[in-house]
């Protein structure tokens, strides 16, 4: 079945350096979503991505989509102790009536 | 709105017992999903339903049993409790964008279980 890995598990930066997590799809996808959850929460969902190479931002995040639609990343610049969280990516499943998760990113930062 | 509820937040149960996490929605979506979260494991798929008396497996459906005769509720019940199902779990509903094949979950606040 469809698997989506994330790397890395676990990431701890200084507030303002840079933070990246990839994500890998054994299948091509018609789409990719990000969600965000914070400590002792529940997923948040972030964005969704959709075409061949999209790039999308929000504020400090930037989320890219690759061009084999197999592939995604979520880059945020400067981190802020407001984003210490685990970034999940998801690729839709079951003819799209469901999401296959990747196990996540914990991203830490001290202060 | 309230969105995706759950009840209850936290529970602890002893091998054997039975019991049944309980999902509402108002968002009037047709898809329903029950995750599990356990640590370095991610979400793992137990259970979804597209409608109404429509549900299926997901990638850990053993021990657990689902039932939807609203479009608001999706209770998953537990058979027999075994340690290996503490976990937290996550009930999300969502609706179907057939443009773009999205399909945005909604999540609970999860429910904390414990099996001893």
């Amino acid at each position: 079945g469809q698997q989506v890995m994330q790397i890395p598990q676990y990431q701890h930066v200084q507030e303002g350096e840079d933070f990246t997590t990839y994500c890998n799809s054994s299948t091509t996808l018609s789409n990719i979503q990000w969600y965000k959850q914070r400590p002792g929460g529940h997923p948040v969902f972030l964005i969704q991505l959709v075409k061949s190479g999209e790039v999308k931002k929000q504020k400090r995040l930037t989320f890219q989509f690759g061009e084999a639609k197999k592939n995604s990343s979520l880059h945020i610049t400067a981190t802020q102790t407001t984003d210490v969280g685990t970034y999940f990516c998801a690729g839709p499943s079951s003819g799209y009536s469901t999401l296959t998760f990747g196990k996540g990113t914990m991203l830490l930062v001290s202060p | 709105n309230a969105g995706v509820t759950q009840t209850p937040k936290f529970q602890v149960l002893k091998t054997g017992q039975s019991m049944t996490l309980q999902c509402a929605q108002d968002m009037n979506h047709e898809y329903m999903s029950w995750y599990r979260q356990d640590p370095g494991m991610g979400l793992r798929l137990i259970h979804y339903s597209v409608g109404a008396g429509i549900t299926d497996q997901g990638e850990v459906p053993n021990g657990y049993n689902v039932s939807r005769s609203t479009t608001e509720d999706f209770p998953l019940r537990l058979l027999s409790a075994a340690p290996s199902q503490t976990s937290v779990y996550f009930c999300a509903s969502s609706s179907p964008r057939p443009r773009s094949g999205g399909n945005t979950q909604y999540f609970g606040p999860g429910t904390r279980l414990t099996v001893l």
